[in-house]
């Protein structure tokens, strides 16, 4: 069956660093979201990425969506604790595959 | 108001008892889901229904009997609960038909431990 797979499982910086998290896609994917979990709270929708290649900003976050459509990646520039929480892309391919999620931990 | 709201928010439980719990949005979309979330936080969809129909029916032990009486609730009851049913289990809703094109809406999720 269809595979979202999301690497690094985990990772632990010190506010101030940048942090990516990458997200790849067994099939080719009609739209890519992600979405940020806080420690104890729900998953909350963040973006979709719907074109080949396709960069979208929200603030500090830089998302981008593989040209093949089936990868794509979350950049944190600069880190603060607000940012702590679990990150997942989600695929879309006849229904929504929630990828296996990147653990964040900024440390003041 | 809360978009998706799901009770209870905590549900402690013996083995071999049934419970349900209970989901419902009020942005009226279509689709509705449960999706599990294990302790290593893999968040798997369960099922989905789309205007009452189920659309959806991953590998869920039959154990597992989701009810959608109206598009705007779909509830799940555990028949029979044993100790790997313990997890976060999240409701959700989307505008479209459940393909993946829209994004979802969770509910605060429910933390069920079976003991």
């Amino acid at each position: 069956g269809q595979q979202v797979m999301q690497i690094p499982q985990y990772q632990h910086v010190q506010e101030g660093e940048d942090f990516t998290t990458y997200c790849n896609s067994s099939t080719t994917l009609s739209n890519i979201q992600w979405y940020k979990q806080r420690p104890g709270g729900h998953p909350v929708f963040l973006i979709q990425l719907v074109k080949s290649g396709e960069v979208k900003k929200q603030k500090r976050l830089t998302f981008q969506f593989g040209e093949a459509k089936k990868n794509s990646s979350l950049h944190i520039t600069a880190t603060q604790t607000t940012d702590v929480g679990t990150y997942f892309c989600a695929g879309g391919f006849q229904k929504l595959v929630f990828g296996t999620g990147t653990r964040l931990l900024v440390s003041p | 108001d809360t978009a998706v709201s799901q009770t209870p928010k905590y549900l402690v439980t013996q083995m071999g008892n049934d419970k349900s719990i209970k989901c419902e949005q009020n942005l009226g979309h279509d689709t509705m889901y449960w999706y599990k979330q294990d302790s290593k936080k893999f968040l798997k969809i369960m099922f989905s229904y789309n205007n009452k129909e189920l659309i959806i029916n991953e590998t869920v032990p039959n154990r597992f009997s989701p009810k959608s009486p109206d598009k705007a609730h779909l509830n799940l009851h555990i028949n029979s609960l044993e100790l790997g049913d313990s997890a976060v289990y999240f409701c959700a809703s989307s505008q479209d038909s459940g393909v993946g094109n829209s994004p979802l809406h969770f509910g605060n999720g429910t933390r069920l431990t079976v003991t």
